[in-house]
Protein backbone atom coordinates (compact mmCIF):
# COMPACT_ATOMS: atom_id res chain seq x y z
CA UNK A 1 0.00 0.00 0.00
CA UNK A 2 1.70 3.41 -1.00
CA UNK A 3 -0.95 5.05 2.10
CA UNK A 4 0.31 8.30 3.30
CA UNK A 5 1.34 8.69 7.25
CA UNK A 6 0.59 12.08 8.49
CA UNK A 7 2.68 13.46 11.55
CA UNK A 8 1.46 14.90 14.04
CA UNK A 9 -1.76 12.81 14.31
CA UNK A 10 -3.25 15.62 16.25
CA UNK A 11 -2.01 19.56 16.59
CA UNK A 12 -3.30 22.43 18.70
CA UNK A 13 -1.79 25.76 18.21
CA UNK A 14 -3.17 29.69 19.26
CA UNK A 15 -4.30 31.41 15.94
CA UNK A 16 -2.05 33.42 14.01
CA UNK A 17 0.87 30.72 14.44
CA UNK A 18 1.73 28.62 11.52
CA UNK A 19 1.06 24.84 11.32
CA UNK A 20 3.08 22.39 9.87
CA UNK A 21 1.51 18.85 9.00
CA UNK A 22 4.17 16.10 7.15
CA UNK A 23 3.30 13.26 5.13
CA UNK A 24 5.27 10.64 4.89
CA UNK A 25 4.70 7.56 1.30
CA UNK A 26 5.80 4.44 0.32
CA UNK A 27 5.98 4.21 -3.32
CA UNK A 28 6.42 6.13 -6.33
CA UNK A 29 3.62 8.85 -7.34
CA UNK A 30 2.38 10.85 -9.87
CA UNK A 31 1.43 13.71 -7.83
CA UNK A 32 0.72 14.37 -4.20
CA UNK A 33 -2.19 16.18 -3.12
CA UNK A 34 -3.40 18.37 0.69
CA UNK A 35 -7.32 17.96 1.37
CA UNK A 36 -8.80 19.54 4.42
CA UNK A 37 -11.86 18.32 5.64
CA UNK A 38 -14.38 20.18 8.29
CA UNK A 39 -15.99 17.97 11.12
CA UNK A 40 -16.86 14.73 8.73
CA UNK A 41 -18.01 16.49 5.95
CA UNK A 42 -16.94 16.33 2.31
CA UNK A 43 -13.26 16.84 1.92
CA UNK A 44 -11.91 20.15 0.26
CA UNK A 45 -8.76 20.11 -2.19
CA UNK A 46 -6.18 22.38 -0.89
CA UNK A 47 -3.04 22.02 -3.61
CA UNK A 48 -1.43 19.64 -5.73
CA UNK A 49 2.18 19.42 -6.04
CA UNK A 50 3.89 16.90 -9.15
CA UNK A 51 6.64 15.11 -8.39
CA UNK A 52 9.06 17.01 -10.55
CA UNK A 53 7.94 20.29 -8.34
CA UNK A 54 10.19 20.67 -5.21
CA UNK A 55 7.69 23.52 -3.57
CA UNK A 56 3.99 25.05 -4.40
CA UNK A 57 2.74 28.06 -2.89
CA UNK A 58 -1.51 29.05 -2.76
CA UNK A 59 -2.24 32.03 -0.24
CA UNK A 60 -1.46 31.14 2.98
CA UNK A 61 -0.37 27.09 1.90
CA UNK A 62 3.11 26.41 1.46
CA UNK A 63 3.45 22.54 -0.05
CA UNK A 64 7.02 20.64 -0.14
CA UNK A 65 7.73 17.39 -1.78
CA UNK A 66 11.12 15.65 -1.43
CA UNK A 67 10.62 12.70 -3.60
CA UNK A 68 13.83 10.87 -2.11
CA UNK A 69 12.52 10.82 1.11
CA UNK A 70 9.04 10.33 -0.40
CA UNK A 71 7.75 12.95 2.11
CA UNK A 72 5.71 16.15 1.91
CA UNK A 73 4.90 19.03 4.26
CA UNK A 74 1.88 21.16 4.26
CA UNK A 75 2.75 24.86 6.11
CA UNK A 76 -0.25 27.01 6.93
CA UNK A 77 0.80 30.04 8.14
CA UNK A 78 -0.62 33.03 10.18
CA UNK A 79 -3.17 30.09 10.92
CA UNK A 80 -7.12 31.08 11.74
CA UNK A 81 -9.74 29.77 13.65
CA UNK A 82 -11.46 28.85 10.90
CA UNK A 83 -8.44 26.64 9.79
CA UNK A 84 -9.66 24.08 12.18
CA UNK A 85 -10.37 20.37 10.17
CA UNK A 86 -8.43 17.29 9.67
CA UNK A 87 -6.14 18.11 6.76
CA UNK A 88 -5.20 14.69 4.29
CA UNK A 89 -2.11 14.16 2.41
CA UNK A 90 -3.42 11.93 -1.05
CA UNK A 91 -0.87 10.44 -3.62
CA UNK A 92 -1.86 9.09 -6.77
CA UNK A 93 0.42 6.59 -8.06
CA UNK A 94 -1.41 5.37 -11.37
CA UNK A 95 -4.82 6.89 -11.67
CA UNK A 96 -6.47 6.49 -8.19
CA UNK A 97 -6.15 8.54 -4.41
CA UNK A 98 -5.00 6.91 -1.84
CA UNK A 99 -5.32 8.85 1.52
CA UNK A 100 -3.09 9.10 4.33
CA UNK A 101 -4.70 8.98 8.00
CA UNK A 102 -4.62 13.02 8.35
CA UNK A 103 -3.87 15.38 10.85
CA UNK A 104 -6.21 16.74 13.29
CA UNK A 105 -5.39 20.74 13.41
CA UNK A 106 -6.68 22.91 16.16
CA UNK A 107 -6.86 26.94 15.96
CA UNK A 108 -7.46 28.13 19.38
CA UNK A 109 -8.54 32.35 18.99
CA UNK B 1 -21.42 25.17 -10.88
CA UNK B 2 -18.45 23.56 -8.98
CA UNK B 3 -21.07 21.41 -6.53
CA UNK B 4 -21.64 17.71 -6.04
CA UNK B 5 -24.55 16.80 -4.27
CA UNK B 6 -25.24 13.96 -2.13
CA UNK B 7 -28.85 12.91 -0.64
CA UNK B 8 -29.79 11.91 1.80
CA UNK B 9 -27.61 13.32 4.22
CA UNK B 10 -28.61 11.26 7.11
CA UNK B 11 -29.54 7.59 6.18
CA UNK B 12 -30.71 5.00 8.87
CA UNK B 13 -31.83 1.55 8.02
CA UNK B 14 -32.03 -1.79 9.06
CA UNK B 15 -30.42 -4.79 7.93
CA UNK B 16 -33.19 -6.65 5.35
CA UNK B 17 -33.94 -2.79 3.93
CA UNK B 18 -32.66 -2.12 0.78
CA UNK B 19 -31.74 2.00 -0.04
CA UNK B 20 -29.91 4.03 -2.87
CA UNK B 21 -28.01 6.80 -2.39
CA UNK B 22 -27.41 9.58 -4.99
CA UNK B 23 -25.02 12.24 -6.49
CA UNK B 24 -25.27 14.27 -9.18
CA UNK B 25 -22.49 16.46 -10.50
CA UNK B 26 -23.04 19.48 -13.38
CA UNK B 27 -19.18 20.10 -14.06
CA UNK B 28 -19.04 17.63 -16.97
CA UNK B 29 -16.82 15.59 -15.08
CA UNK B 30 -16.43 12.22 -17.07
CA UNK B 31 -14.75 10.05 -13.70
CA UNK B 32 -17.35 9.57 -10.68
CA UNK B 33 -15.83 7.96 -7.32
CA UNK B 34 -17.70 6.09 -4.47
CA UNK B 35 -15.81 6.68 -0.91
CA UNK B 36 -16.47 4.52 2.65
CA UNK B 37 -15.14 6.41 5.88
CA UNK B 38 -15.24 5.43 9.23
CA UNK B 39 -14.88 7.62 12.18
CA UNK B 40 -11.30 9.27 12.81
CA UNK B 41 -9.95 7.34 9.75
CA UNK B 42 -9.18 8.43 5.99
CA UNK B 43 -11.83 7.64 2.85
CA UNK B 44 -11.25 4.39 1.48
CA UNK B 45 -12.14 3.91 -2.38
CA UNK B 46 -14.83 1.70 -3.00
CA UNK B 47 -15.76 2.69 -7.38
CA UNK B 48 -14.22 4.54 -9.30
CA UNK B 49 -16.84 4.80 -12.82
CA UNK B 50 -15.16 6.84 -16.31
CA UNK B 51 -17.18 7.69 -19.23
CA UNK B 52 -19.89 5.94 -17.31
CA UNK B 53 -18.34 2.45 -17.42
CA UNK B 54 -17.41 0.65 -13.80
CA UNK B 55 -13.62 0.92 -14.20
CA UNK B 56 -12.51 0.22 -10.36
CA UNK B 57 -14.25 -1.87 -8.01
CA UNK B 58 -11.67 -2.22 -4.85
CA UNK B 59 -13.12 -5.50 -3.61
CA UNK B 60 -16.18 -4.03 -2.43
CA UNK B 61 -19.18 -6.66 -0.87
CA UNK B 62 -22.02 -7.13 -3.63
CA UNK B 63 -23.91 -5.90 -0.91
CA UNK B 64 -22.99 -2.65 -2.45
CA UNK B 65 -23.95 -2.13 -5.88
CA UNK B 66 -23.61 0.80 -8.08
CA UNK B 67 -24.60 2.48 -10.66
CA UNK B 68 -23.90 5.06 -13.15
CA UNK B 69 -27.30 5.85 -15.31
CA UNK B 70 -25.44 9.41 -16.74
CA UNK B 71 -22.60 10.85 -16.72
CA UNK B 72 -24.04 13.57 -14.11
CA UNK B 73 -26.09 11.07 -11.82
CA UNK B 74 -23.51 8.03 -9.63
CA UNK B 75 -25.87 5.68 -7.42
CA UNK B 76 -25.15 3.51 -4.81
CA UNK B 77 -27.56 0.71 -3.98
CA UNK B 78 -27.64 -0.78 -0.10
CA UNK B 79 -29.38 -4.30 0.60
CA UNK B 80 -28.49 -6.58 3.77
CA UNK B 81 -26.08 -4.16 5.20
CA UNK B 82 -24.19 -5.01 8.45
CA UNK B 83 -24.05 -2.98 11.23
CA UNK B 84 -20.30 -2.81 10.32
CA UNK B 85 -21.00 -0.73 7.25
CA UNK B 86 -22.22 2.54 8.90
CA UNK B 87 -20.09 5.44 7.31
CA UNK B 88 -20.37 8.20 5.87
CA UNK B 89 -20.10 7.80 1.99
CA UNK B 90 -18.94 10.29 -0.35
CA UNK B 91 -18.99 11.12 -3.44
CA UNK B 92 -16.52 12.76 -5.53
CA UNK B 93 -15.74 13.65 -9.26
CA UNK B 94 -13.11 15.30 -11.61
CA UNK B 95 -12.53 16.27 -14.98
CA UNK B 96 -10.99 12.53 -16.27
CA UNK B 97 -10.17 9.13 -14.29
CA UNK B 98 -6.35 10.90 -13.72
CA UNK B 99 -7.21 12.18 -9.97
CA UNK B 100 -5.45 15.74 -10.71
CA UNK B 101 -8.35 17.15 -8.31
CA UNK B 102 -11.43 15.47 -6.92
CA UNK B 103 -14.45 17.35 -6.14
CA UNK B 104 -16.07 15.86 -3.33
CA UNK B 105 -19.85 15.83 -1.79
CA UNK B 106 -20.77 16.83 1.41
CA UNK B 107 -21.31 12.53 2.02
CA UNK B 108 -24.44 10.68 3.29
CA UNK B 109 -24.05 9.89 7.27
CA UNK B 110 -25.39 5.98 6.89
CA UNK B 111 -26.55 4.14 10.24
CA UNK B 112 -27.43 0.57 9.82
CA UNK B 113 -29.05 -0.86 12.73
Amino acid sequence: SQQGEEDPQALSIQEGENATMNCSYKTSINNLQWYRQNSGRGLVHLILIRSNEREKHSGRLRVTLDTSKKSSSLLITASRAADTASYFCATVGYSTLTFGKGTMLLVSP
Amino acid sequence: DTEVTQTPKHLVMGMTNKKSLKCEQHMGHRAMYWYKQKAKKPPELMFVYSYEKLSINESVPSRFSPECPNSSLLNLHLHALQPEDSALYLCASSQEANSEREYFGPGTRLTVL
